[in-house]
């Protein structure tokens, strides 16, 4: 266990729909990061939060969207899923919004998208 | 843009030997770098770290090397046991932002 919870871990939804990821980081963390891994594109940097505030954007369609709240845990949302959306997502969490010693993952949600 | 990618997409090794997993970096200013390993199923799980003012980091059983005027980046695993098979990752940053990772390289150890 790393530390990093998130739920669920699989999500099978139809197209047009939308759905929440959760991920709670390690205790004390104060940065979440959000990575959507696919077969063909590796991991890819969607979004970073530090204490409640956006702190980076990577490749994140405006479809997603993401948000952290007063406890620190964070959540992805995403909208009007197409078939392309189908991948893993993941967070990761840091102690602080600039350093990334002690950057770790959790397990993940698996979305299908039919 | 700038990318982070490995050499070899898979590789097979006989246990017992020693394993060595390449990765090139085309950020010059990339300061950190990151190994990770993920098994099937699972996230990926830090190996071994390397900051650019070292260019070699040793841990158990594990040795990142970094070269800088190349930009490349090794992961040697010794003595490499049926456990090790995962996909391996290498990924950079410049502080204080996202990691950017490679495609990943699949590990398969045989007996």
């Amino acid at each position: 266990d790393s530390g990093v919870t998130q739920t669920p871990k699989h999500l099978i939804t139809a197209t047009g729909q939308r759905v929440t990821l959760r991920c709670s980081p390690r205790s004390g963390d104060l940065s979440v990061y959000w990575y959507q891994q696919s077969l063909d594109q590796g991991l890819q940097f969607l979004i970073q939060y530090y204490n409640g505030e956006e702190r980076a954007k990577g490749n994140i369609l405006e479809r997603f969207s993401a948000q952290q709240f007063p406890d620190l845990h964070s959540e992805l949302n995403l909208s009007s899923l197409e078939l392309g959306d189908s991948a893993l997502y993941f967070c990761a969490s840091t102690p602080t919004g600039g350093d990334n010693y002690g950057y770790t993952f959790g397990s993940g949600t698996r979305l299908t998208v039919v | 843009g700038e990318s982070v990618g490995l050499h070899l997409p898979t590789l097979s090794v006989q246990e017992g030997d020693n394993s060595i997993i390449n990765c090139a970096y085309s950020n010059s200013a990339s300061d950190y770098f990151i190994w990770y390993k993920q098994e099937s199923g699972k996230g990926p799980q830090f190996i071994i770290d390397i900051r650019s003012n070292m260019d070699k980091r040793q841990g158990q059983r594990v040795t990142v090397l970094l070269n800088k005027t190349v930009k490349h980046l090794s992961l040697q695993i010794a003595a490499t046991q049926p456990g090790d098979s995962a996909v391996y990752f290498c990924a950079e940053t410049v502080s204080g932002y996202a990691l950017n990772f490679g495609k990943g390289t699949s590990l398969l150890v045989t007996p």
